[in-house]
Order: C-alpha cells, then structure tokens, then sequence
C-alpha cells in the first residue's frame, strides 16, 4: 500500500543532542510537509518542500532544519533540542493538483531529557 | 487571528448521542478537508469537500460545505468509543497558497 513511513515513532533525547526524524513516502507526492504537534493542538506547519524547493514558515525557529534529498525522503534536523521542542512531529505530503489533501505519517513522539 | 474557526474545543459525550462540530471563516476555501486524529498517530483523511452546497456521507459520519464555500460542519449520528478523537478541519484559501491551514481541532470524547 502507498504510504507515509516515519521512523523511528519514538525518540528520546537530551537537551543539546543533535537529532534527525526520518520520513519516507511511496506516493510519489511533490510537496512533503513537517509539522510540530503539540497535546491537542493543531499541527504546526515548520516548512515544506515543493519538489526541491524549501519553503520556511516565518516564525519556525533556526534550530529546525530539513533536508529533501529525493522525491521519496525528507528528514527533520533539530541542531540544539530544547525542553519545549518535546512534541509530536508529523510529516505529510500531498499531490498539488488534490484539493490539497495531505497524507500523513503517523508522527514520531520527541522526548527531551 | 484564526482563519478557520473550529468548535466546539472540547465534547465529553454518551455513547448513542449526535454532535455536530463546526468550522467557520470569513475566506472562501476552494476545497475543505477533515481529517480524524486517534492518540500517538497522525491525522488521518476522512473527506475533502469541493462544491458549494456539497453534502458528502461516511456511514454516521456527514460532511457539509456551505453554500458560499467559507464553512464546514460535520455530524456525526449515535457516537460511538471509537469515534473518540481529535477532528481536525482543513482547507486552502480559493486564489491563495497551496498551503491548507487548520483549524485549532475538536477533541472528542465518547464514554461507553
């Protein structure tokens, strides 16, 4: 089946400890999207990609970064976790020809220690 | 200022019982998504709704698009548990971004 792959679902790290989130997708989607979630919150768009095109939000701190190296992955960089970037990470994608439905993974859980 | 306003936050329902969540702007949308979110998984699609007026079905699940396309409501007939969840409504502004922006989501409780 096509689909959102995150890995790993659970992350535990320290505060300062450099990590990546992993997300890989088989629906050959143009646009893949990161999103921060917070407890019963919206998700929070980080950035997208439009093919190879990065797109930032505004007001998404420096510390997150991201990296498209092919159609099918993307990955989330945070250089310096904070005890507030412990939140649900959410990658998505979508076709922009879809009425901008989005696909989601199922998220990977961040703790930081 | 949200673009798309969601309510009610928070519903604590009985089994058996109906509820209708909403979803309101002052922007015209050219496609409008809900999606559902169980606890430690991602949203998943439920329906995307396109034409003004629209009424779309998911077994006791039913979707509607006004008819100037600037709001949602989904109801849903005899809650059950397993409808428990965060609903989340979506959509892209006609004209604008790509980019769907949510709403700030309704957290349902159905108790058995």
């Amino acid at each position: 089946d096509a689909m959102v792959i995150q890995n790993p679902r659970y992350q535990v790290t320290q505060f300062g400890k450099p990590v990546t989130l992993s997300c890989s997708q088989t629906l050959n989607h143009n646009v893949m999207y990161w999103y921060q979630q917070k407890s019963s919150q919206a998700p929070k768009l980080l950035f997208h990609y439009y093919d190879k095109d990065f797109n930032n939000e505004a007001d998404t701190p420096d510390n997150f970064q991201s990296r498209r190296p092919n159609t099918s992955f993307c990955f989330l960089d945070i250089r310096s976790p904070g005890l507030g970037d412990a939140a649900m990470y959410l990658c998505a994608t979508s076709q922009d020809s879809s009425y901008n439905e989005q696909f989601f993974g199922p998220g990977t859980r961040l703790t930081v220690l | 200022t949200q673009l798309l306003e969601q309510s009610p936050q928070f519903l604590s329902i009985q089994e058996g019982e109906n509820l209708t969540v909403y979803c309101n702007s002052s922007s015209v949308f050219s496609s409008l998504q809900w999606y559902r979110q169980e606890p430690g998984e991602g949203p998943v699609l439920l329906v995307t709704v396109v034409t003004g007026g629209e009424v779309k079905k998911l077994k006791r699940l039913t979707f509607q698009f006004g008819d100037a396309r600037k709001d949602s409501s989904l109801h849903i007939t005899a809650a059950q548990p397993g409808d428990t969840g965060l609903y989340l409504c979506a959509g892209a502004v006609s004209g604008g971004s790509y980019i769907p922006t949510f709403g700030r989501g309704t957290s349902l409780i159905v108790h058995p």
